[in-house]
């Protein structure tokens, strides 16, 4: 089955720096990369996803680079804030089209602290 | 109601109890997922749902582990003989079967075994 794995475990930045996490996946099979944020006590929250059909897709100061051939894919937190501190996972599925399928392979997570 | 709702929000019980927990999807939101997050770890899948298909139980640990969904809606994860090891917190997702569609999380069920 699919193996996640993610780095680093923890990482501690200055407000108004760069924080990139990565991820790598096993199963060359997987098409679907999405990003979780999970504040202290709450729901992980969706972030960014990217299909395996486009290399990098960006949403404000969030962005989501994949490389298929070396199966990894990293997100990208410009400008980081105090509120960006949480626990960040990746993820990889397999969407088989009309199927569907979905189930989610995480990665163990990111403590990322913003320090003001 | 907009988002996933799961309840109890904690649950706290003797060793070899049964529990039951219960996530109900957003509206119109065929496929359902079971996932187990315990402390300081990842999320690991548990069980599947799509539609009127066989449920994908591949992840469930035990055979004191099982679930349902009654009428493609609210479905019930069920733990029997509870064990210290299953304490953690529960978690429902739920997406739209049309496309490649993003699951969207409920708050969990925090269970405790004592």
């Amino acid at each position: 089955g699919e193996n996640v794995e993610q780095h680093p475990s923890t990482l501690s930045v200055q407000e108004g720096d760069s924080a990139v996490i990565k991820c790598t996946y096993s199963d060359s099979a997987s098409n679907y990369f999405p990003w979780y944020k999970q504040e202290l006590g709450k729901r992980p929250q969706l972030i960014i996803d990217i299909r395996s059909n486009v290399g990098e897709k960006k949403d404000q100061r969030i962005a989501v680079t994949l490389n298929k051939t070396a199966k990894h894919f990293s997100l990208h937190i410009t400008e980081t804030q105090p509120e960006d501190s949480a626990v960040y996972f990746c993820a990889a599925s397999l969407n088989a089209g009309g199927t569907s399928y979905g189930k989610l392979t995480f990665g163990q997570g990111t403590i990322l602290t913003v320090h003001p | 109601g907009a988002g996933v709702s799961q309840s109890p929000s904690n649950k706290v019980t003797e060793k070899g109890k049964d529990v039951e927990l219960r996530c109900d999807p957003i509206s119109g939101h065929t496929a359902l997922y079971w996932y187990r997050q315990s402390l300081g770890q990842g999320l690991e899948f548990l069980i599947y749902f799509q539609g009127n298909s066989a449920p994908d139980k591949s992840g469930l640990p035990s055979d004191r582990f099982s679930a349902e969904r009654t009428g493609g809606s609210v479905s019930t994860l069920t733990i029997q003989r509870t064990q210290q090891e299953d304490s953690a917190v529960y978690l429902c997702a739920s997406s739209n079967r049309q496309g490649n569609q993003p699951q969207h999380f409920g708050d969990g069920t925090r269970l405790s075994i004592l």
